[in-house]
């Protein structure tokens, strides 16, 4: 059972380009969520779905796309990069039944990203 | 505002002296609360429910409704417990969506 697996660990992006983060989930999760984590400012929601075909935007949506056609993947597409989107990305996924918003997340190892 | 404040930034104590990880929280309806935590570099891990009552790795929390409150606390600090740490909130049960707080870095020192 691998939980929630994202790639890249790390990437290095120059200003302008695309790319796209990769999440994906095998406990079955409806809700699925992309944070970024930045110093001093702790975790904030960008985009997040829950279930697939069903998708809305978080706190800090802006250069950010995503996409559900399955329910085990959750990609986040950078359109082009800046600066400003250094930060550490994490994915997360939750409990669809029951407990709904009780069991609390799991999470995704992390994507370091640079953009110069 | 639905919000969770987290006021310390950083926190150091030394092996063996109490910890209290603050967390305050304002939220118009009946919230669940959590705690994760982030060693160096890893993952962020669910440490503790408040509907659960329970004690992680010596780690315990109560809801105090009354100060909107839910403080960490350990009685006996290890230098494993170094970490940030983060309190979260969400709706409860039907709401998806979990609010975090910008999170405590304890530093524990020998």
């Amino acid at each position: 059972n691998a939980g929630v697996t994202q790639t890249p660990k790390f990437q290095v992006l120059k200003t302008g380009q695309s790319m796209t983060l990769q999440c994906a989930q095998d406990m079955n999760h409806e809700y699925m969520s992309w944070y970024r984590q930045d110093p001093g400012m702790g975790l904030r929601l960008i985009h997040y779905s829950v279930g697939a075909g069903i998708t809305d935007q978080g706190e800090v949506p802006n250069g950010y796309n995503v996409s559900r056609s399955t329910t085990e993947d959750f990609p986040l597409r950078l359109l082009s990069a800046a600066p400003s989107q250094t930060s550490v990305y994490f994915c997360a996924s939750s409990s669809p039944r029951g407990d709904r918003g009780r069991d609390g997340y799991t999470f995704g190892s992390g994507t370091r990203l640079t953009v110069v | 505002a639905q919000r969770v404040t987290q006021p310390e930034k950083l926190l150091s104590v030394f092996k063996g002296a109490p910890v209290e990880l603050k967390c305050n929280y304002s939220y118009s309806g009946s919230p669940e609360l959590f705690w994760y935590v982030q060693y160096s570099r890893q993952r962020l891990q669910l440490l503790l429910r408040h509907i659960s009552r329970e004690s992680i790795k010596g780690f315990t929390a109560d809801l105090n409704k009354g100060e909107t409150s839910f403080h960490l606390k350990k009685p006996f600090a290890q230098e494993e417990d170094s970490a940030m740490y983060y309190c979260a909130l969400s709706g409860g049960s039907g709401t998806y969506k979990y609010i975090f707080g910008t999170g405590t870095r304890l530093k524990v020192l020998a």
